[in-house]
């Protein structure tokens, strides 16, 4: 059974780096069946999706961002932890949200959903 | 960028009855890459249906999917108590990005 375990830091001042890691039991970030996500919901509800990771058997790692956030947000993978890291800087209270990490099935090569989620880590930007 | 309306905002439904939801696309989605998603209070999203109509590992038979195109549909055929929860659709056809709908609440009437 996969499992994904959120940590990082509740609170954040405006104008800093948010960073949320997700720790990966029972698959591997560099899976080649798997692409590895973050999603937000805000404060009234809806679900934005922010970007994704994923290795490919050619030996490369692709990262690939929405537009609403492109140019703030990284996101890592580290295959020594097996864990994978959201990173958005130059955060304002409207990056106030509940962030989820989440595993995209792979399957013959086509997409089947987001069918595991970590907790979901909730994080407040304020000074 | 597609834009994922859905319809209607809160169904307030009765226990047994059926539930339809709608998840309508700005542009025809590819082969129908769909996938609805439930959502409880304080608890991440669980993955419902994909490819528009295929159901998830372990989701009861009661939930279906179907449509195609710009128009597509989550049907719940008799609702349990349990069922009463906010649904999301989302989109994974036609642009690297995997958007969602701004959600339907389905409440108890």
């Amino acid at each position: 059974q996969v499992q994904l375990q959120q940590s990082g830091p509740g609170l954040v001042k405006p104008s800093q780096t948010l960073s949320v890691t997700c720790a990966i039991s029972g698959d591997s970030v560099s899976s080649i069946s798997a692409v590895w996500n973050w999603v937000r919901q805000s404060p009234s509800g809806g679900l934005e999706y922010l970007g994704r990771t994923y290795y490919r058997s050619s030996s490369k790692w692709y990262y690939e961002y929405a537009l609403s956030v492109k140019g703030r947000i990284t996101i890592s993978a580290d295959t020594s932890k097996n864990q994978f890291s959201l990173h958005l800087n130059s955060v304002t209270p409207e990056d106030t949200a509940v962030y989820f990490c989440t595993r995209g099935d792979i399957y013959r090569g086509v997409f089947r959903g987001f069918d595991f989620w970590g907790q979901g880590s909730l994080v407040t930007v304020s000074s | 960028e597609i834009v994922l309306t859905q319809s209607p905002v809160t169904l307030s439904l009765s226990p047994g009855e059926r539930a339809t939801l709608s998840c309508r696309a700005s542009q025809g989605i590819n082969a129908g890459y769909i996938a609805w998603y439930q959502q409880k209070p304080g608890q991440a999203p669980r993955l419902l249906i994909h490819a528009a109509s295929t159901r998830a590992t372990g989701v009861p038979d009661r939930f279906s999917g179907s449509g195609s195109g710009t128009d597509f549909t989550l049907t719940i055929s008799r609702l349990e108590p349990e069922d009463f929860a906010v649904y999301f659709c989302q989109q994974y056809g036609n642009s690297p990005m995997y958007n969602f709908g701004q959600g339907t609440k389905l409440e108890i009437k």
